[in-house]
């Protein structure tokens, strides 16, 4: 079965704390992604990556840092967390250059206060 | 702007009442049309992937079918655990790797 784990379900931060958030996929997939999840507002793509140590931008990176150090494990990282980053947080993976599906985390429920 | 829309956003069925939900796209070039399952406070779960106008998968009481515009994800006979928000999602040529953009959701709810 595929897996893509995310180290936490539930997290209550502080504004201004660094906060990470890591995910890891046994899949040997090339793509991961970070998702944030907002009702009204759908899935928006926060960072992807397609190999280790390279990253792209996605549609909402402002606020948000991202580090890929090995293949398996992908991790968001919110520098100064502010309650406007309260939000689901869904980290996925998919195999690279194929039109395959992408495979999600449980999710990360993430509260600033 | 590449784009997915779904609807409606919200459906309540009585158990056993099928119907579908519907996902307009419109992206520049089509690489595969993906549907999930959401329910609530998890991730995503993939149900089918469709390629090509005409094609056509099943599970269960699920069945995608695709166009050359929109995807429609049927529903027969459907029971109170089918209740979930289902996601589309489109696969363009976007990108380095191409873009995977999703839909907003349809909230199913299954009476009984």
């Amino acid at each position: 079965d595929v897996k893509v784990t995310q180290s936490s379900r539930y997290l209550v931060k502080r504004t201004g704390e660094k906060v990470f958030l890591e995910c890891v996929q046994d899949m040997d997939h090339e793509n991961m992604f970070w998702y944030r999840q907002d009702p009204g507002l759908g899935l928006r793509l926060i960072y992807f990556s397609y190999d280790v140590k390279m990253k792209e931008k996605g549609d909402i990176p402002e606020g948000y840092s991202v580090s890929r150090e090995k293949k398996e494990r992908f991790s968001l990282i919110l520098e100064s967390a502010s309650t406007n980053q309260t939000s689901m947080y869904l980290c996925a993976s998919r195999t690279g250059r194929t039109n395959t599906e992408a495979f999600f985390g449980q999710g990360t429920r993430l509260t600033v206060v | 702007e590449d784009q997915v829309t779904q609807s409606p956003e919200a459906l309540r069925l009585q158990e056993g009442e099928s119907s579908s939900l519907n996902c307009s796209y419109t992206v520049s070039g089509l690489r595969g049309l993906f549907w999930y399952r959401q329910d609530p406070g998890k991730g995503p779960e993939f149900l089918f992937t469709l390629y090509s106008a005409g094609e056509e998968k099943e599970k269960e009481r699920l069945k995608a079918t695709l166009t050359k515009k929109e995807s429609f994800l049927h529903i027969t006979a459907p029971k109170p655990e089918d209740s979930a928000t289902y996601l589309c999602a489109a696969l363009n040529y976007g990108g380095s790797q191409g873009n995977l953009i999703f839909g907003k959701g349809t909230k199913l709810s299954v009476k009984p």
